[in-house]
């Protein structure tokens, strides 16, 4: 069975600094697609970032950069430069065949100023 | 980026009542709807995958008759709680995948969620 794990509750970051956010996962199946989203206090679910199994580079999108270790399943986040706006819920997601997105349990990043 | 939404946002109800929350893909054709479950400080739970014109697949130990999912068109699919009771007070969120535009990447697409309250 897929599975995603979070081991991280919760995280704190300096304001303007960097952080990673930790993501692995389990899956026999050699084509899967890793998300990252963002939920702020609103609830609504932010895209991030993909990483398709078979890309050869890490993806990046502006701030935010996934770090894809395949032989290790892992596909932390690292967001550089952090700022108050940034603090939220975090979750790592890995579709399955049908599409279907199965969550971590998420991390709970805060930025101090 | 593609458009979901989801009406309404908030809604308090009376226990034994029925409540039926909406999702529209509004700018593309969702072949496949997910409805998700979130309590406070928790991770999303897929309770059905809801796949135009046919019966919604739902997840293990998620009740069909009290989740009533309803995908009629291509862009409307309905979550209908039945009976509802304060238990089944949370966060309910749909996502909806474009089927048209080939999108290998980002092409599942949430609405803004929709919080029950049961009194």
């Amino acid at each position: 069975a897929q599975k995603i794990t979070q081991t991280q509750p919760g995280m704190f970051v300096q304001e303007k600094e960097a952080v990673t956010l930790d993501c692995t996962y389990d899956t026999s199946d050699p084509s899967y697609g890793l998300f990252w989203y963002k939920q702020p206090s609103s609830g609504e679910m932010i895209f991030l970032i993909y990483q398709g199994s078979y890309d050869q580079q890490n993806a990046t999108e502006g701030r935010y950069s996934l770090n894809f270790q395949k032989a290790r399943k892992s596909a932390n986040l690292v967001i550089s430069a952090s700022h108050l706006g940034d603090s939220a819920m975090y979750f790592c997601a890995m579709r399955e065949p049908g599409g279907k997105l199965i969550f971590g349990q998420g991390t709970e990043l805060s930025v101090k100023p | 980026g593609a458009v979901v939404s989801q009406h309404p946002s908030r809604v308090i109800c009376k226990s034994g009542t029925s409540v039926k929350i909406e999702c529209r893909s509004l700018d593309f054709q969702a072949t496949t709807m997910f409805w998700y479950r979130q309590f406070p400080k928790k991770s999303l739970m897929l309770m059905a995958t809801s796949n135009e014109g046919s019966k919604a697949t739902y997840e293990q130990g998620v009740e069909k008759d009290k989740f009533l999912i309803n995908h009629a068109s291509l862009t409307l699919s309905t979550l209908t709680v039945t009976s509802a009771h304060p238990e089944d007070s949370s966060f309910y969120i749909c996502s909806a995948r474009d089927g048209t535009s080939g999108r290998a990447n980002n092409e599942q697409f949430f609405g803004p969620g929709t919080r029950l309250t049961v009194l």
